[in-house]
């Protein structure tokens, strides 16, 4: 199985809301990244875990706040969104100890949010 | 810092015609990797192929092989008999040679291609 999956699929949610995006894989790759694509950018990374434990934040306002309770899920929690936060939001996954192409990033299809 | 810099915002090809696009890098690390990527319309990021900064010779994958130019710093992608499902936005990414990676994104090559 050497895919990486999303949901939900697009996500529609007001300022005021909660919501929380969820990625899966079952790859045995210990490391996972969730990267932020506005409209005609490249993805930009916004956190990364290794071994299940935060390794990298980008810098990224406490209005998102990663979880990641097993090493085959990735969950991003969603609070008090700007409309400007409305983007392709990406979960990626690879070997925390591959060396060369195997580093490779697996990426889901992505959720298209729009925060109204 | 590390940065990559794609000049082509879009390239036109003709099917089964080969095409070529740019990629240019700075870094400082002596060791690093190179990633090409294709992102179709869906929006899922395809792994295409990975050049390692030691490696000697350039790599291929199938249709893609990878011109490496390290004097330059270039990593230019070359996609030979192109087919329409080609047409995508692609990037080169830059970032280590082991373990985790924080990838560097350039800004992108649309290629279309055309019967």
């Amino acid at each position: 199985d050497t895919e990486v999956t999303q949901t939900p699929k697009h996500l529609v949610m007001g300022m005021t809301n909660k919501k929380s995006l969820k990625c899966e894989q079952h790859m045995g790759h210990r490391a996972m990244y969730w990267y932020k694509q506005k409209a005609k950018k490249p993805p930009e990374l916004m956190f990364v875990y290794s071994y299940e434990k935060l390794s990298i934040n980008e810098s990224v306002p406490s209005r998102f706040s990663p979880e990641c309770p097993n090493s085959s899920l990735l969950n991003l929690h969603l609070h008090a969104l700007q409309p400007e936060d409305s983007a392709l939001y990406l979960c990626a996954s690879s070997q925390e100890v591959g060396q060369g192409k195997y580093n490779e990033q697996f990426f889901g299809p992505g959720t298209r949010l729009t925060v109204l | 810092a590390q940065k990559i810099t794609q000049t082509q915002p879009g390239m036109f090809v003709q099917e089964k015609e080969a095409v070529t696009l740019d990629c240019t890098y700075d870094t400082s690390d002596p060791s690093y990797g190179l990633f090409w990527y294709k992102q179709p319309s869906s929006g899922e990021m395809i792994f295409l192929i990975y050049q390692g900064s030691y490696d000697q010779q350039n790599a291929t994958e199938g249709r893609y092989s990878l011109n490496f130019q390290k004097a330059r710093k270039s990593a230019n992608l070359v996609i030979s008999a192109s087919q329409l499902g080609d047409s995508a936005m692609y990037f080169c990414a830059m970032g280590r040679n082991t373990g985790f990676q924080k990838l560097v994104f350039g800004t992108g090559t649309r290629l279309l291609v055309s019967p």
